[in-house]
Formats: C-alpha cells, structure tokens, sequence
C-alpha cells in the first residue's frame, strides 16, 4: 500500500546545531503533518501543512522550528537551532483530501541531541 | 490535561481470547475516532476508525464500540493472535474536515500468549 517514507531513520546532532528532518508523503496526498513521540510517551501533534502553508501549529511547534514543501519535494522539518528536549522521535503523517481518512505515518526518525 | 485516557496501561491475554482495550475523551467536539498499532521501532499503523455518528464499525477480528453519551469507546481484538503483540493508541479528532490533527491517548501494550 501507499507509504510514506522519512529519511534519515536516526539523526545524532549536538546541541546548537541545525537539522532537517525530511519527509516525502504518499503521493497524491495533500495534508502533511508532523508529531513528536518522546520515549515512552504519546504523540503530540505539531503541525500541519497544507497547500504550502501551514494551517495550524501546537504549543510544542517553537519558534526554532520551520517547515515547507519546496515545488512538491520533501515536506521537511527544520529545528534551528537544536535543544536538548528536542531528542525525540518525529513522525510526519499524510493524508487525503477524499473521505476525510485518518493520515498514514511514516516510520519516524530518531533525533538524538548531544 | 489529558484530553483522551486509555486503560488499562498494559494487557496480557491468551491467543484465542478476546482482548478489551479502553478510551474515553474529554472534548465534546471531537467526532472522528482512529485506532492505530504500534509495533517496535516502526511507525504507527491505522487499525480501525470510527465516526461520532455509529456506535459500533468492525473490520474482521477488530470491532470498536463508541457510547456517545459516556465519551468512551473500546476496541476488541477478537481470537488475539501472538502477532497482534504491540502497543494500541487510541486517538480524536474533530470537528470537521481535520482529521489529521489528532489528540492521542498514552497508549495501551497487548501482549499476546501463545
């Protein structure tokens, strides 16, 4: 079935540094969304994005985060710069516009800040 | 605040039996409700959804029940086989069109007995 594949599976970075999370949703989808899952606990949304813009952000989305979707490549997520708490796993989610269906995840990508 | 609670934290149960697992929520407004699995290292999966309108949508061994009144719903996974050893979010959305904003419970892990 249709996927949705995030690149690099893991990421170790030190603290202060940037990094960029990457993203490419199943094709046809056209709602794009980011949650961050620390261990052990439950996902939390972030934002989503949707016809280049995002549509809504949680308490979570700090001002060091940005993300976008240059001329449909990878939707990404940049946190710049990088803090501590921010070691977690993301996950980004797409969706449909049709029938309003849950999003598809992909398979996230762990972030370890040094 | 956690908007939507699940029980019990864990569950273990016989392959064959039938396994409960439990979700309310707070928030009136919420009306579209995922189930997804969660398997180790991988991303969560939809199981199920359901919809604030039904009470009741079931997919081969998986069947939610939704009370509208009380704010809880159940998932049962029924003859639980060894392979359906993961953890089980419950999540809501709502209202309207968004339904990839999602609150999501802490999670419920099944283990499964052979």
């Amino acid at each position: 079935g249709p996927k949705v594949l995030q690149i690099p599976s893991h990421q170790i970075i030190d603290m202060g540094q940037m990094v960029t999370l990457n993203c490419d949703p199943v094709s046809n989808h056209l709602y794009f969304y980011w949650y961050k899952q620390i261990l052990g606990q439950q996902m939390e949304f972030l934002v989503n994005f949707y016809n280049g813009k995002v549509m809504e952000k949680s308490k979570l989305f700090k001002d060091q985060f940005s993300v976008e979707r240059p001329d449909g490549s990878y939707f990404t997520l940049k946190i710049q710069p990088t803090a501590l708490e921010d070691s977690a796993v993301y996950f980004c989610a797409s969706s449909s516009d049709r029938d309003n269906q849950a999003p598809l995840f992909g398979e996230g990508t762990r972030l370890s800040v040094l | 605040q956690q908007q939507v609670r699940q029980s019990p934290q864990s569950l273990t149960v016989w392959e064959g039996e039938t396994a409960i697992l439990n979700c309310s929520y707070e928030n009136s407004a919420f009306d579209y409700f995922p189930w997804y699995q969660q398997f180790p290292g991988e991303g969560p999966a939809l199981l199920i959804a359901i919809r604030s309108v039904s009470d009741k949508k079931e997919d081969g061994r998986f069947t939610i029940f939704f009370n509208k009144r009380e704010k809880k719903l159940s998932l049962h996974i029924t003859d639980s086989q060894p392979g359906d050893s993961a953890t089980y979010f419950c999540a809501a959305s709502g209202p309207g069109a968004n339904t990839g904003k999602l609150t999501f419970g802490h999670g419920t892990i099944l283990r499964v007995h052979p």
